[in-house]
């Protein structure tokens, strides 16, 4: 058990550039997750995958914002025509898909957005 | 949806003493009542949870307690050493998606 990986750690980008996150979630864990998370607040859910279904996007996932889990393992999240309000971490969790199963979270990617 | 309320936002204490940081949820529904630790720069990582058939929980130096009818629970961290300076959120969950309360920054002074 690895863990939850997330890639990049860090990602700077300029307003209106396009951005792609990557997650790698534990190993036999069949549900991944998107939370966001600003500064001095907890973390807010932005969608889930059960295998490579993807079942609930919050109303927080404008347009610009896309989520695949192709093959049912790792998870991607794209950020089209950045906003300085996208600035934020982006954490991938990943659990067994149990009732109440816990979550296991990655380090994140904080995206600054100039 | 489900809204969680933590308080206090800030919690400063003396090392050796205790802290206890309080949560209140909205949504009856909710059975699962997990806690995460955040340090700077890393994802949120679970110390502890409980689910609503049980009132108390206890892990070494680390508490929960719930009380289903007025809807708020509560961690409870004895003997505070400078290693349990964090953010501390509380969540709570019915279903497959976790709500968060807005965190606790603890200070364990030395």
């Amino acid at each position: 058990d690895t863990g939850v990986s997330q890639n990049p750690r860090h990602k700077i980008t300029k307003r209106g550039q396009n951005v792609t996150f990557r997650c790698d979630p534990i190993s036999e864990h069949n549900r991944l997750y998107w939370y966001r998370q600003t500064l001095g607040q907890g973390p807010e859910f932005l969608t889930y995958f059960q295998n490579e279904a993807q079942l609930e996007k919050s109303r927080l996932l404008s347009d610009r914002f896309s989520a695949e889990r192709p093959k049912g393992s790792f998870s991607t999240l794209e950020i089209q025509r950045t906003e300085q309000g996208d600035s934020a971490m982006y954490l991938c969790a990943s659990n067994d898909g149990g009732i109440n199963s816990p979550l296991h979270f990655g380090n994140g990617t904080r995206l600054t957005v100039t | 949806g489900e809204n969680v309320e933590q308080h206090p936002s800030t919690l400063s204490v003396q090392e050796g003493d205790s802290a206890v940081i309080k949560c209140t949820y909205s949504d009856s529904a909710s059975n699962y009542f997990p806690w995460y630790k955040q340090e700077l720069g890393k994802g949120p990582q679970l110390i502890i949870d409980i689910r609503s058939n049980v009132g108390e929980k206890k892990d070494q130096r680390i508490a929960v307690t719930l009380n289903k009818t007025a809807k708020h629970f509560s961690l409870h961290i004895t003997e505070t050493q400078p290693e349990d300076s964090a953010v501390y959120f509380c969540a709570a969950s019915g279903d497959y998606k976790l709500s968060f309360g807005a965190g606790t920054t603890v200070t364990v002074r030395a």
